[in-house]
């Protein structure tokens, strides 16, 4: 079993659909979580980061950590076009020096 | 306020030359992080450096692949000997400082290897 699984996708919807992105992960010391999004050809950049279990809002964007279950999600309300990306989840324990990736959720909106 | 930036952005060697790959951290942050992606697979963590120490290499190929971060100027990841399989997508991360901070990645810099 991978130390972090996500569903690769593709995944696509149209455009207003609310998004439900999906890690669960193995490892119950992990207490960071984090959502990088990623276009083509480019670098990842960070779009929420959380602490340990709960929720997170940050405009169309909402973090959600249930560590019971070593599951988390990111949710996209409104998905726009622009939003067409593939996500990364990632995820490290209070002693790691480096985070584990998931390999990534490739998201296309369809206008 | 800069990003991280990494040089080249594309950088095309034939079988058994030498990649040098370059890190220049964001301002104020004195951690970085080398990261490989494959096509269709996710971000697999290489090695961890602070100032002119090697943090963490665990990620690392045993041969071939050195890292520094010099006192000044940029990282630097380096292989030698390239083959087919170093092909990938070479991402640098910065952070202030470890824990409980987070990285901010660079654009990348894709290798070839032909």
């Amino acid at each position: 079993q991978k130390e972090v699984e996500q569903d690769p996708g593709p995944l696509s919807v149209p455009e207003g659909a609310i998004v439900s992105l999906n890690c669960t992960y193995s490892n119950s010391a992990f207490q960071y979580f984090m959502w990088y999004r990623q276009y083509s050809r480019k670098g990842p950049e960070l779009l929420m980061y959380t602490y340990s279990s709960g929720n997170k809002e940050d405009g169309r964007f909402t973090a959600q950590v249930d560590k019971s279950s070593k599951y988390i999600s990111l949710f996209i309300r409104d998905s726009q076009p622009s939003d067409s990306a593939t996500y990364l989840c990632a995820m490290r324990d209070n002693y790691g020096q480096n985070f584990v990736f998931g390999p990534g959720t490739r998201l296309s909106v369809l206008p | 306020n800069a990003g991280v930036m990494q040089n080249p952005r594309h950088l095309v060697r034939r079988r058994g030359q030498e990649a040098r790959l370059r890190c220049s951290p964001m301002k104020g942050h004195s951690h970085v992080y080398w990261y490989r992606q494959l096509p269709e697979e996710g971000l697999k963590f290489m090695v961890y450096l602070q100032k002119e120490n090697i943090i963490d290499e665990s990620g690392m190929p045993k041969e071939r692949f050195s890292a520094e971060f010099p006192k000044e100027g940029p990282s630097i990841l380096r292989i030698q000997q390239v083959v087919r399989g170093d092909s990938a997508a070479y991402f640098c991360a910065s952070s202030r400082g470890q824990n409980t901070d987070t990285q901010y990645f660079g654009p990348g810099t894709r290798l070839t290897v032909l």
